[in-house]
């Protein structure tokens, strides 16, 4: 059974700072993996999507990196903001269309 | 395209009562999905449509709940008789099936089901 796992679970940082993300999937044999943010009683808002056959996508102050062999996906946040405080979450697709999301990792970035 | 469509936004019912939430998805798309998210579980995906026939409903957690796609526009997931623990929120999403946006998922705002 798939099980998607996020590291770290909360992350408090000053404005300004680049961050990283965690996502780690048990069973390498995904389709894609998709990034979401959701805001506080909010629904998910799409942020990259990572095909199997790439390795990273990238959206503006956003990276996101995958490697299927080792079951891990990263996404990065370039000089970060208060705005990017939100649940960040990662989901990856199985065969057909079924999505195993994460817990998620709750950011706050402090003015 | 106003994205996808939930309704209602927040729901209150009583124990034993029927409740329906409906969806509407972004135009063009040829998947719809309905998940329920909560503190313990997280985001559980529940059954999915391609072309308005249900593919999986493994996910879906008991007979009381039921899902219906009748149109490309518009679906529906019913609980019968609804109990405390189906508190939740429920989200509709969807997808495309080919394109620049290809298993790109869009979600809708959510239904906050609240079951007394």
């Amino acid at each position: 059974k798939q099980e998607v796992t996020q590291i770290p679970a909360a992350l408090s940082v000053p404005e300004g700072e680049n961050l990283v993300l965690n996502c780690s999937f048990t069973d390498s044999a995904i389709y894609n993996l998709q990034w979401f943010r959701q805001d506080p009683g909010k629904g998910l808002t799409s942020l990259l999507l990572i095909q199997s056959s790439q390795r990273e996508q990238t959206s503006g102050r956003l990276n996101a990196s995958l490697d299927k062999s080792s079951g891990r996906s990263t996404l990065y946040i370039a000089a970060s903001q208060p705005g990017d405080s939100a649940t960040y979450l990662c989901a990856v697709r199985l065969g057909g269309q079924n999505f195993v999301f994460g817990p998620g990792t709750r950011l706050s970035v402090l003015p | 395209d106003a994205g996808v469509i939930q309704s209602p936004r927040h729901e209150v019912t009583e124990m034993g009562q029927e409740v329906t939430l409906r969806c509407k998805p972004i135009s063009g798309h040829d998947y719809l999905f309905w998940y329920r998210q909560t503190m313990m579980r997280g985001l559980e995906l529940l059954i999915y449509f391609n072309n308005n026939v249900p593919i999986d409903d493994s996910g879906m957690p008991e007979d009381r709940f039921s899902a219906k796609m009748p149109n490309a526009s518009f679906s529906t997931l019913k609980i019968q008789p609804s109990e405390p623990r189906d508190s939740a929120v429920y989200f509709c999403a969807s997808s495309p099936r080919g394109g620049s946006s290809y298993n790109e998922q869009f979600f809708g705002p959510g239904t906050r089901l609240t079951v007394l």
